[in-house]
């Protein structure tokens, strides 16, 4: 089956720099890869997604990339704010399949 | 709509109680996920049902555990006998059809087996 692992599991920032979180998969039919956040107590929820026909997406400060060859795809988050603190989870799935999450990043951001 | 709908949100019992979590996904959605969270493993896939169906209970820890799908909204995880080593929360999530659907998360069960 599939495995994603994330890097890193931890990771501080001072206020306004950017933060990169990495994450791995092995299959490769796995052509969709989420990204959610998952606030203190709370649900994990979608922030960015990526096809697999995609390299790039951006979402105001939020982007995702995609290298299928490598099989690689990477979280970057701009001008970070202390309301980005939270934990991240990168996912991939296939088609109608199930979908293999990360361990997660714990994202701190000092004010 | 209401998004999925998860109860009971807190359960405290004692070890050897039988523990039922519910589920409601999100009507259309033909994909259903039991998902338990520790700080130690992370988010562990426990079962997926697609159409009712189960399809993969290789996340599903031992025989105290089981799930069902007797319809298109509504899903149980049940364990008994409840262990304090099944402390956790447990989230269930909806996938709506088509080829690459969101994933969505209900709010989540918070189990305490003392």
């Amino acid at each position: 089956g599939e495995n994603v692992e994330q890097h890193p599991s931890t990771l501080s920032v001072q206020e306004g720099d950017s933060a990169v979180i990495k994450c791995t998969y092995s299959d490769s039919a796995s052509n969709y890869f989420p990204w959610y956040k998952q606030e203190l107590g709370k649900r994990p929820q979608l922030i960015i997604d990526i096809r697999s026909n995609v390299g790039e997406k951006k979402d105001q400060r939020i982007a995702v990339t995609l290298n299928k060859t490598a099989k690689h795809f990477s979280l970057h988050i701009t001008e970070t704010q202390p309301e980005d603190s939270a934990v991240y989870f990168c996912a991939a799935s296939s088609t109608g399949n199930q979908f293999y999450f990360g361990t997660g990043t714990s994202l701190t951001v000092i004010p | 709509d209401a998004g999925v709908i998860q109860s009971p949100r807190h359960e405290v019992t004692e070890m050897g109680q039988e523990v039922t979590l519910r589920c409601k996904p999100i009507s259309g959605h033909n994909s259903l996920f039991w998902y338990r969270q520790t700080m130690m493993r992370g988010l562990e896939l426990l079962i997926y049902f697609n159409n009712n169906v189960p399809i993969d209970d290789s996340g599903m820890p031992e025989d105290r555990f089981s799930a069902k799908m007797p319809n298109a909204s509504f899903s149980t995880l049940k364990i008994q006998p409840s262990e304090p080593r099944d402390s956790a929360v447990y989230f269930c999530a909806s996938r709506d059809r088509g080829p690459d659907g969101e994933l969505f998360f209900g709010e989540g069960s918070r189990l305490t087996v003392l």
